[in-house]
This record gives C-alpha cells, sequence and structure tokens, in this order.
C-alpha cells in the first residue's frame, strides 16, 4: 500500500473540469509533484512545487494544496488527457525513503 | 535536449543477475542527481534508487526493497548510469525507467522491461 492515497479513478465529460487528490500525513510540508503517464509511454511532469507547471505543460493543468490534500485540476478536459496520474513527495521517514508515489489514479474521458 | 536511453533489458531466472544501463547526453551529467524508477505490469511506479551528484560524492540511496540486492553506478566518462541488480525474485519484473533529478524527477527514458521468470 501506499502512504499516498489516489482514488483509483476518475471520471469527467470532455469539456468539463477533473480533480484528482492525493494525501497523506503531513503532505502540508513537503512538497508535491504529478506525473502523467499515457498508455505505453513513459511519466511526463505535470506539476512540480505544488502549483508550478513545467514548460510546456497546458494551463489547463493547475494544482493545489489544502492541509494534508493536494490537488490536480484539469480544466476543459480532451481526449489527449486520458492516462493515469501519480502524486508524489520525497519521503523522510525511515519506512519510506527516498521518493514516494501515490497509487495512481486513472482518468478517464467520457 | 535532455536524451535517456535504458538498455539490457531481458529474460532472468529467479536468482539471477542483470546489468541495466542509461546513455544520458544532452546536460552535464556528472551536475545531477540520477535515479531509477520501476512499474510491474499493470501496476503503479516505485522508486528504485538513486546516485546524487559530483558535488554530494555520489552517494547512493536505495528502496526497503531492494538494498543489498541492488547497486546503481555512474560512469562520467561515459555519460552513463548503470543499476546492477542480483539475487532477482519474481517480483521485480518490472519496466526500469533511468530519470534525471533537478529537485524533481523532470526527464525520464522510455525504460527497459526486465522479466523474471524461470
Amino acid at each position: 500500500s501506499s502512504v499516498l492515497t489516489q482514488p483509483p479513478s476518475v471520471s469527467v465529460a470532455p469539456g468539463k473540469t477533473a480533480s484528482i487528490t492525493c494525501g497523506g500525513d503531513n503532505i502540508r510540508s513537503k512538497s508535491v509533484h504529478w506525473f502523467q503517464q499515457r498508455p505505453g509511454q513513459a511519466p511526463v511532469l505535470v506539476i512540480e512545487h505544488d502549483t508550478d507547471r513545467p514548460s510546456g505543460i497546458p494551463e489547463r493543468f493547475s494544482g493545489s494544496k489544502s492541509g494534508d490534500t493536494a490537488t490536480l485540476t484539469i480544466s476543459r478536459v480532451e481526449a489527449g488527457d486520458e492516462a493515469d496520474y501519480y502524486c508524489q513527495v520525497w519521503g523522510t521517514t525511515s519506512d519510506h525513503p527516498g521518493w514516494v508515489f501515490g497509487g495512481g489514479t486513472k482518468l478517464t474521458v467520457l | 535536449e535532455v536524451h535517456l536511453v535504458e538498455s539490457g533489458g531481458g529474460l532472468v531466472q529467479p536468482g539471477g543477475s542483470l546489468r541495466l544501463s542509461c546513455a544520458a547526453s544532452g546536460f552535464s551529467f556528472s551536475d545531477h542527481y540520477m535515479n531509477w524508477v520501476r512499474q510491474a505490469p499493470g501496476k503503479g511506479l516505485e522508486w528504485v534508487g538513486r546516485s546524487r551528484n559530483r558535488a554530494n560524492s555520489y552517494i547512493t540511496e536505495y528502496a526497503a526493497s531492494v538494498k543489498g540486492r541492488f547497486t546503481v553506478s555512474r560512469d562520467v566518462s561515459k555519460n552513463s548510469l548503470y543499476l546492477q541488480m542480483s539475487n532477482l525474485k519474481t517480483e521485480d519484473t518490472a519496466v526500469y525507467y533511468c530519470t534525471r533529478e533537478t529537485v524533481v524527477l523532470d526527464y525520464w527514458g522510455q525504460g527497459t522491461l526486465v522479466t523474471v521468470s524461470s
């Protein structure tokens, strides 16, 4: 099991807004990063340090955090956004050293 | 442009060994932390280990699941990162990705598949 909890799946109609949550102990004190992984492809960083969008990532992608829950929001969802999304933090406990990933959320565009 | 190309995957028997390579280009290899991340078939992402940069003496760190069995190393003259895997188990079956770390894991290779099976 992952120390970062994500919903296994989220479904959204094209043009609507999708929200994917990531919860974990003490996330409030850590930087949360988000990755998109399309089928058969390597992960791509879409949000870094809770809210920052890397160069080349559409403005439709945004990140936020409230307390111990981080949220990836995708506005005006397109068919090409269908993918698995993973949150990530640097783990500092002895049980979870190194980079820690959430279990992933499959985004389905209806 | 940053490029990371993994190689060396294949079929290996339980208890066997395998060495993966990652050829890096387009950036200063010695100045970056480099990581290995794996993904079992149909499963999520799992961090395997990393090599810190030259300024941090290339210190290596590992996930508990592979510590003592896997070794991360690099050859800066060849701009290459390696993952030596020994005493492989069926649960090590996965696609292994090489990733560059610039505070975040900002570039990933396309991965190489390792299958541990008899």
